[in-house]
């Protein structure tokens, strides 16, 4: 497995403002994932974040929203622009450890629970 | 378009009253299913993975099962600390997972 944490763990937040979430993991790894989790809901994937390469975004949310850096393989940053209260979640990141058979399992984060007013 | 169903949504349990929890998949090419438990408030802890059908898995009072529609997560005695989230996912093509709504878990003593 992997030991991930997170930064900031929660945070309130005004509306029109932004919020960067950082992602640090203990080893390096190629792939990097972050979700959304809106209250009450499961997970929900915002954009695969690989080193050396530009975010993949998932149908639903855009770069200029949600920008991602992925500056080294043990580290990434989640930005949330221009918040409104529908942005209120817990933002997860994951990562993908590769095992022998060929197949990947991811591990994740703690969460960062953001409040939008 | 890959989907997974959880059921039921919730379950109360007694302490000792074992019980399964369901997870449908439709998927393109499963290359893997997995469980997590989540507590409020937290990250989802992985439990689980199985790659193929008639696979099984246990770690204390689980055991997770697979066929090639649906897995189950069986408890076995359960106990308070067992009460959380239990969400289920699949890998397709790709390393996307779909996640189900997940099926909320109390244990009473």
């Amino acid at each position: 497995s992997a030991v991930i944490s997170q930064k900031p763990s929660r945070d309130i937040c005004q509306r029109g403002t932004s919020l960067t979430i950082q992602c640090q993991v203990d080893s390096q790894v190629t792939m990097m994932f972050w979700y959304r989790q809106q209250p009450g809901q499961s997970l929900t994937l915002i954009a695969t974040a690989n080193q050396g390469s530009e975010a993949t975004y998932e149908s639903g949310f855009v770069i200029d929203k949600f920008p991602i850096s992925r500056p080294n393989l043990t580290f990434s940053t989640l930005t949330v622009s221009n918040m409104s209260p529908e942005d209120s979640s817990i933002y997860l990141c994951s990562v993908a450890i590769s095992r022998l058979a060929g197949y990947n399992e991811q591990f994740f984060g703690p969460g960062t629970r953001l409040t939008v007013l | 378009e890959d989907q997974v169903t959880q059921s039921p949504e919730a379950l109360r349990l007694q302490e000792g009253e074992s019980s399964s929890l369901n997870c449908s998949y439709t998927v393109s090419g499963l290359r893997g299913l997995f469980w997590y438990r989540q507590d409020p408030g937290k990250g989802p802890e992985f439990l689980f993975t199985l790659y193929s059908a008639g696979e099984e898995k246990e770690k204390e009072r689980l055991k997770a099962t697979l066929t090639k529609k649906e897995s189950f997560l069986h408890i076995t005695a359960p106990k308070p600390e067992d009460s959380a989230t239990y969400l289920c996912a699949v890998q397709g093509y790709g390393n996307k997972l779909v996640f189900g709504a997940g099926t909320i878990l109390r244990v009473k003593s």
